[in-house]
């Protein structure tokens, strides 16, 4: 089966540093990744994907991720966090099917 | 365009009646996910759907679960008879089936809590 696993339970910054939630992956055959954001009291939020192609990819809010084939990992990024950034975050894989395997999630912490 | 609508959002009840949660996938979506979500397990992917026609269900956790997809537009999960283990949040996720690199949309949930 499909897997990733996100490594930190927790990730703290200050405002307009930069911002990086961890995720690995274990697949057999080419990934299907994806990461989402969940605030406080709603649904997890689509943020952005990676199917194939070019290994750094944009999503919503100013996120970006890179894919690396040869550490497996699709690492979350944004160049100056924001308060507003605070939530969890879920790294996710397509399973068979078109199940999503997530991860356990990461919370992001973001101090004024 | 409207996203997943579930409902109620908050649900208190007793141990030992009958819950009923309800999820309206967004239109044109033939895939429906049920998730639960709790701070001891995660998010657990309970059954899904494809075409009205449940796929998956190995996620039940007991026979006091059943899902059903009477049409495209409308699902529920019903808990038959509710336990306080049962208190979680449960979502609801549609997608479209295309080369499987769609992503899911969730709604915002349903707050189940049995006392």
């Amino acid at each position: 089966a499909q897997s990733v696993a996100q490594p930190e339970d927790q990730v703290n910054v200050a405002e307009g540093n930069p911002l990086t939630v961890k995720c690995t992956y274990s697949v057999s055959g080419n990934p299907y990744l994806f990461w989402y954001v969940q605030y406080p009291n709603r649904g997890l939020q689509f943020l952005l994907k990676y199917i194939t192609g070019d290994n750094l990819v944009k999503g919503s809010y100013g996120f970006e991720a890179e894919f690396n084939k040869s550490q497996t990992s699709f690492h979350l990024k944004k160049p100056s966090a924001l308060v507003s950034d605070s939530a969890l975050y879920f790294c996710a894989v397509r399973d068979y099917d078109y199940k999503l395997s997530f991860g356990a999630g990461t919370t992001v912490t973001v101090r004024a | 365009d409207a996203g997943v609508i579930q409902s109620p959002r908050h649900e208190v009840t007793e141990m030992g009646q009958e819950v009923t949660l309800r999820c309206k996938p967004i239109s044109g979506h033939d895939y429906l996910f049920w998730y639960r979500q709790t701070m001891m397990r995660g998010l657990e992917l309970l059954i899904y759907f494809n075409n009205n026609v449940p796929i998956d269900d190995s996620g039940m956790p007991e026979d006091r679960f059943s899902a059903k997809m009477p049409n495209a537009s409308f699902s529920t999960l019903k808990i038959q008879p509710s336990e306080p283990r049962d208190s979680a949040v449960y979502f609801c996720a549609s997608s479209y089936s295309t080369g499987g690199n769609q992503p899911q949309h969730f709604g915002d949930g349903t707050r189940l809590s049995i006392l």
